[in-house]
């Protein structure tokens, strides 16, 4: 399978803060990208998606990042609450509909 | 509109015993995928289909078993439980366009003693 990392497995930030995940890929023919979150207990949920052909993306309270050049992806959390305490996975695909996951990130929000 | 739903959400089996997890979705979609959740391994993927009739094989298929007969239902079979294979499954599904990724289930934990 493809390779997909992730740079820290924990990440600590105060709240009102802003976060920032990142991953690494490995597959330079990946095309598409996902940010996932994933609450104890529960499935992945989508947070935001980036295409090859754009570098930037912004939702509401997050933005994705790409950088083809070093095969990078972040996501950046604005505002930082409590209820983002979670694990951020990044997904990445190049054929079909199969997807790559990293391993993940544990996020964790100090009141 | 109740999207992905697995059951079990917890199973303990023992060594030898077969079982089988059940996943439903209600949304429509063509592609349906078992993922198994493992501590610092992220998501692998088992099986995967895209469409009733149609299944294929993941990264670790070894000991599972996938039928489609359907397009709502894709239960994912234990042939004889081994202890390597205590994990947390997700099903998963999505359109033909990949758009949005995929509609993950609640998961079932697995537990072979």
């Amino acid at each position: 399978g493809e390779s997909v990392g992730l740079h820290l497995p924990t990440l600590s930030v105060q709240e009102g803060d802003n976060s920032i995940i990142n991953c690494a890929y490995s597959n330079s023919a990946s095309d598409y990208f996902i940010w996932y979150k994933q609450e104890s207990g529960k499935g992945p949920q989508f947070i935001i998606d980036i295409r090859s052909n754009m570098d930037k993306r912004q939702g509401q309270r997050v933005t994705v990042l790409l950088n083809k050049t070093v095969k990078h992806l972040s996501l950046q959390i604005a505002a930082t609450q409590p209820g983002d305490s979670a694990v951020y996975f990044c997904a990445e695909s190049f054929t079909g509909n199969q997807f790559y996951f990293g391993t993940g990130t544990s996020l964790t929000v100090i009141p | 509109n109740a999207g992905v739903t697995q059951t079990p959400k917890f199973q303990v089996l023992k060594t030898g015993q077969s079982m089988t997890l059940q996943c439903a979705q209600d949304m429509n979609h063509e592609y349906m995928s078992w993922y198994r959740q493992d501590p610092g391994m992220g998501l692998r993927l088992i099986h995967y289909s895209v469409g009733a009739g149609i299944t294929d094989q993941g990264e670790v298929p070894n000991g599972y078993n996938v039928s489609r007969s359907t397009t709502e239902d894709f239960p994912l079979r234990l042939l004889s439980a081994a202890p390597s294979q205590t994990s947390v499954y997700f099903c998963a599904s999505n359109t033909k366009g990949r758009a949005y990724g995929y509609t993950f289930g609640s998961g079932t934990r697995l537990t072979v003693v």
